[in-house]
């Protein structure tokens, strides 16, 4: 077990709709990061956050917003939801930056129909 | 441009059999080298990391290897079991001057057979 507690499990939505992800880090850690895996496709990165402000940002769509809040958690919005969005959404945590180790959840895997 | 490429994109191995996955890498300034292993479904768990001036480490019966000076790794499983079948993925870090930013390779899916 990582640490890192990702919710919910799967979501099952329609095209045009919008949805929230949760993530809760490890304890201790300041770090949050998203990370987008569609089928077969290796781990693309999205946007970190560190103690409540953003920190990085890779290839996240207009569409998409994340924020981390006082008490650490994270929360990644996606709105006008295409077919292609299908995929599972991991967050990461580490202590400090990228340079310490991050630990992964289990993610949440979102089907757009 | 900074990127990561692992080789091969898959294998198929008996049980207890040995294997070798390769990673090489154009990150720079180099700060470490992760490997982790991603059951599927799952999310990614590490297996090691390796800063410049080490040049092996191991993890049970993974033991990954580090030649920075011509920015290749590889990662070795050993008598390999049903469960070591999973994707290995190879991330580089660069340095806090570059931000530590991360490049992820695509990843080298494993099958162990029985």
């Amino acid at each position: 077990d990582s640490g890192v507690t990702q919710t919910p499990k799967h979501l099952i939505t329609a095209t045009g709709q919008r949805v929230t992800l949760r993530c809760s880090p490890r304890s201790g850690d300041l770090s949050v990061y998203w990370y987008q895996q569609s089928l077969d496709q290796g781990l693309q990165f999205l946007i970190q956050y560190y103690n409540g402000e953003e920190r990085a940002k890779g290839n996240i769509l207009e569409r998409f917003s994340a924020q981390q809040f006082p008490d650490l958690h994270s929360e990644l919005n996606l709105s006008s939801l295409e077919l292609g969005d299908s995929a599972l959404y991991f967050c990461a945590s580490s202590v400090r930056g990228s340079d310490s180790p991050l630990h992964f959840g289990n993610g949440t895997r979102l089907t757009v129909t | 441009k900074n990127q990561v490429e692992q080789s091969p994109q898959s294998l198929i191995i008996l049980e207890g059999k040995n294997c070798t996955l390769q990673c090489n890498y154009t990150v720079s300034p180099f700060s470490n080298l992760r490997w982790y292993k991603q059951d599927t479904g799952r999310g990614p768990v590490s297996l090691t990391i390796m800063t410049f001036s080490e040049n092996t480490k191991s993890n049970g019966r993974y033991t990954a290897t580090l030649d920075a000076d011509t920015k290749q790794s590889s990662l070795h499983i050993t008598a390999s079991q049903l469960s070591d079948s999973a994707s290995y993925i190879c991330v580089v870090s660069a340095d806090r001057a570059a931000g530590n930013k991360l490049t992820f390779g695509g990843g080298t899916r494993v099958l162990v057979k029985p």
